[in-house]
């Protein structure tokens, strides 16, 4: 079992470019999760989605952030016209279950994001 | 909003003492308190987890306290080694609920285990 696989590991993009990121969960697992890690704001929750269903994007910001789930073995995360505060590492994890007393979410090890 | 908090923010600890780290949470719904353990480049790894139907959960050198009517709790490791040197991340959910409760995280405590 490889883990959760996140790609690229790092990646630099100019003002305004368009950065994806792309996470494998591992499998057999139905959830998967995004979170942003700064040094300020600490691990923030973006969104969830069980059975490749989008199930909470709450944490996500309202513009230029999209994710998707086409199949089980991958998601992607979307930043549009990234900015400079769109720095910071982004972290996938999988979840065989979450909720319902099922517990336990595995962490990919993150796609270190630079915006100049 | 913080709902989960951390203290210290950094600790420094002989190699040998025992390390505590300390948690609190506002939302008295939470049942469920994993602590996650990160080095640097990497993500998060769990590393023991509680329910708050239990006061205490052991794994080896390390063991989480927990105060329900507090809304509180702590990690002890004991015989604190330098490769236990990370940051930790305490961190809340509701997990006895068909409707989904994001994992909600303190600032992390960033331990420093001195040979």
């Amino acid at each position: 079992n490889a883990g959760v696989i996140q790609t690229p590991r790092h990646k630099v993009t100019g003002k305004g470019q368009e950065a994806t990121l792309w996470c494998e969960p591992i499998s057999g697992h139905s959830a998967v999760f995004w979170y942003r890690q700064t040094i300020v704001q600490g691990l923030e929750f973006l969104t969830y989605f069980r059975n490749q269903a989008p199930i909470d994007d709450s944490g996500m910001p309202k513009e230029r952030f999209s994710a998707q789930m086409p199949n089980q073995s991958h998601s992607t995360l979307k930043i549009q016209s990234t900015q400079p505060q769109d720095s910071a590492v982004y972290l996938c994890a999988s979840s065989l279950v979450w909720g319902l007393n099922q517990d336990t979410q595995y962490f990919g090890p993150g796609t270190r994001l630079l915006v100049l | 909003q913080q709902q989960v908090r951390q203290s210290p923010q950094s600790l420094t600890v002989w190699e040998g003492e025992t390390a505590i780290l300390n948690c609190s949470y506002e939302n008295s719904a939470f049942d469920y308190f994993p602590w996650y353990q990160q080095f640097p480049g990497e993500g998060p790894a769990l590393l023991i987890a509680i329910r708050s139907v239990s006061d205490k959960k052991e794994d080896g050198r390390f063991t989480i306290f927990f105060n329900k009517r507090e809304k509180k709790l702590s990690l002890h490791i004991t015989d604190s080694q330098p490769g236990d040197s990370a940051t930790y991340f305490c961190a809340a959910s509701l997990i006895a609920s068909s409707s989904f409760s994001k994992l909600v995280f303190g600032q992390g405590t960033s331990l420093s285990v001195v040979p």
